[in-house]
């Protein structure tokens, strides 16, 4: 069965790059996307963006300008570079299996802080 | 349009049947996906795809589709059912999208 661990800084201050990672255990990376999603407090879930195992992705288009999503060289990790980060960032970023019109598991989520 | 519409909340009696929907013209072309959102828990898929289920997932979910509208039903809604709803597909342009979620209470 395929988990999701996730990690990376929790805490940012504004202008800073958000990292973070995201390693895929007990299946395979191949053959899928991987995605990364986010809940800012009191609000709902955004797609940030999905890459796959040969390093194709796709942004949401209201953050491109700002988002890099890679692929680990060890090809069960992949990444995300978020930068110039300000107070409107702070969320719980979670990664996540895509699917054609899906997303299952999801990582259990971090919570990152822009805050000065 | 490139959005999905949720009611922000949703009420049912416990053992009673609750329907959430989702709206958006992309929903024409593209089957909704369903999370369940609990505090300090991880995203659950619920509902994928025509009306499919994941292992592990009650029956009493149940998804359906009619012109530019996805519902989730819930038959027989049970207290720990209590929990945030988001619904997912794309936009015109392929770009995924969430609605903005519905809260539901078991009451």
């Amino acid at each position: 069965q395929v988990q999701l661990q996730q990690w990376g800084a929790g805490l940012l201050k504004p202008s800073e790059t958000l990292s973070l990672t995201c390693a895929v255990y007990g299946g395979s990376f191949s053959g899928y996307y991987w995605s990364w999603i986010r809940q800012p407090p009191g609000k709902g879930l955004e797609w940030i963006g999905e890459i796959n195992y040969r390093g194709s992705t796709n942004y949401n288009p209201s953050l491109k300008s700002r988002v890099t999503i890679s692929v680990g060289t060890s090809k069960n990790h992949f990444s995300l570079s978020l930068s110039s980060v300000t107070a409107a960032d702070t969320a719980v970023y979670y990664c996540a299996r895509s699917k054609a019109d899906s997303f299952d598991p999801w990582g259990q989520g971090t919570l990152v802080t822009a805050s000065s | 349009s490139s959005e999905l519409t949720q009611d922000p909340a949703v009420s049912v009696a416990l053992g009673q049947t609750v329907r959430i929907t989702c709206q958006g013209d992309s929903l024409r072309n593209y089957y909704a996906s369903w999370y369940q959102l609990k505090p300090g828990q991880a995203p659950v898929l619920v509902l994928y795809g025509k009306n499919n289920r994941p292992s592990g997932i009650p029956d009493r979910f149940s998804g359906s589709s009619s012109g530019n509208t996805a519902s989730l039903t819930i038959t027989g809604a049970q207290a720990e059912d209590e929990a945030d709803y988001y619904c997912h597909s794309r936009d015109s342009s392929g770009n995924r999208l969430f609605g903005g979620g519905t809260k539901l209470t078991v009451l």
